[in-house]
């Protein structure tokens, strides 16, 4: 099984500040992640799969890097409704796995 | 407009059953995979299972294999979560999602989008 690690585990940020979060496989997955948003609440949503796509619909200031091991998911400026928890999912292999999450909140 | 529905949470005591239910619409439902992923409260994602387009193709979770079974009715557009010998640890909201693409495991193992959720308790 694929085990995903997130950090860090609470980012508290000002609007307008730029949002680095981290996702790491246990093993190298290519670039078979995804990541979501869910606020409180609320489904989760899409917003980057195979490492660097962005789904249909998510603005530009989310972007996505990485392969192998390590992942990050940046927002370069964050927005009052970017606060929420983030989630890193790989398709590797059965089952699949989510990492543990990154709240980003507001300082 | 992709619109997804689950029903069927509710109480159940620890070695009960449930079915779960979750009604497509907006898209051509046969032509993608379906998911069901779960939360615990106040915890992270879990993925359960995931049915392929025919419904022939299932995937288990291994904390559920031999207890849950996903199935689909293409007629209805609805897909199932029959769960059996249910623990507490089983409490949570149970969401369905759709596969973001058709084009086998490149786009059918991201969920876009996912249903509001049904909440699950298993408790005596």
């Amino acid at each position: 099984e694929f085990v995903l690690t997130q950090s860090p585990v609470t980012l508290s940020l000002s609007p307008g500040e730029r949002a680095t979060l981290s996702c790491r496989a246990s093993q190298s997955i290519n670039n078979y992640v995804a990541w979501y948003q869910q606020k409180p609440g609320q489904a989760p949503r899409l917003l980057i799969y195979d490492a660097s796509n962005r789904a249909t619909g998510i603005p530009a200031r989310f972007s996505g890097s990485g392969s192998g091991t390590d992942f990050t998911l940046t927002i370069s400026s964050v927005e009052p409704e970017d606060f929420a928890v983030y989630y890193c999912q790989q398709r590797s292999d059965w089952p699949l796995t989510f990492g543990g999450g990154t709240k980003v909140e507001i300082k | 407009e992709v619109q997804l529905l689950e029903s069927g949470g509710g109480l159940v005591q620890p070695g009960g059953s449930l079915r779960l239910s979750c009604a497509a619409s907006g898209f051509t439902f046969t032509n993608y995979a379906m998911t069901w992923v779960r939360q615990a409260p106040g915890k992270g994602l879990g993925w359960v299972s995931t049915i392929g387009r025919t419904g022939i193709d299932t995937f288990y979770a291994d904390s559920v294999k031999g207890r849950f079974t996903i199935s689909r009715d293409n007629s209805k557009n609805t897909v199932y979560l029959q769960m059996n010998s249910l623990r507490d640890e089983d409490t949570a909201i149970y969401y369905c999602a759709k596969a973001l693409g058709t084009v086998g495991p490149t786009t059918s193992r991201w969920f876009d989008p996912w249903g509001q959720g049904t909440l699950v308790i298993v408790s005596s």
